[in-house]
């Protein structure tokens, strides 16, 4: 199973709302990845979680808010979010690999979920 | 960071022709993927290739990592081959890792008329 599935597959919102996107995969992947995009724009990553511990964060507003219950799950909870957050949110997964000169990480395959597109009004 | 340019930008072909997709790259990389988005937003991952030709059906991949280049290439292309592909390729960290981040590609939007 090659799969990652994400729930909701659209969601519109008000800017006082509370809401969460969901992400999962069971491929055994000890990475998981948030990326935002943009009409006719490429994807952004904007979260990393690492063996369920958040490993990078691209700067992201604290308006959004990750979590990564275990290492099958991804969410991505939304607050007082602003229209411009408008866009299709894409959730990731890969192996964490491994070189065996330097013992450093290397992603492997990745493997996206079909999106959430959120619309904020 | 790295950087990576795609082209051409966009490409429009007859079913049936052939096509090869360039993906340039600033900096050394250890893996290199390509990626096609279909209408409907989903991206499928085609090819993890570090280097040297991968196939899979009508599709082929080449990564020249010495140089700094990936190309695809699309043989007799259908309309459900139509979207957006997209190259990325990870950011080197600290002590040689290639993790995390993917950086992508601007895409080249393919278009592909029966």
């Amino acid at each position: 199973d090659t799969e990652v599935t994400q729930t909701p597959k659209h969601l519109v919102m008000g800017m006082t709302n509370k809401k969460s996107l969901k992400c999962e995969q069971h491929m055994g992947h000890r990475a998981m990845y948030w990326y935002k995009q943009k009409a006719k724009k490429p994807p952004e990553l904007m979260f990393v979680y690492s063996y369920e511990k958040l490993s990078i964060n691209e700067s992201v507003p604290s308006r959004f808010s990750p979590e990564c219950p275990n290492s099958s799950l991804l969410n991505l909870h939304l607050h007082a979010l602003q229209p411009e957050d408008s866009a299709l949110y894409l959730c990731a997964s890969s192996q964490v690999g491994v070189f065996p000169r330097t013992s450093g990480r290397r992603t492997e395959k990745t493997y996206f979920g079909p999106g959430t597109r959120l619309l904020v009004l | 960071g790295i950087q990576v340019e795609q082209s051409p930008p966009d490409l429009i072909l007859q079913e049936g022709a052939n096509s090869t997709l360039r993906c340039n790259f600033s900096d050394s990389v250890n893996n290199l993927q390509w990626f096609h988005q279909n209408p409907w937003g989903q991206l499928i991952n085609l090819f993890y290739i570090p280097s040297g030709t991968k196939q899979n059906g009508r599709l082929s991949a080449t990564t020249v990592a010495t140089e700094r280049y990936s190309l695809l290439y699309i043989s007799s292309s259908q309309t459900t081959d139509s979207g957006v592909y997209f190259c990325a390729a990870p950011q080197r960290g600290a002590g040689g890792t290639s993790y995390g981040k993917l950086t992508f590609g601007q895409g080249t939007i393919l278009t592909v008329h029966p």
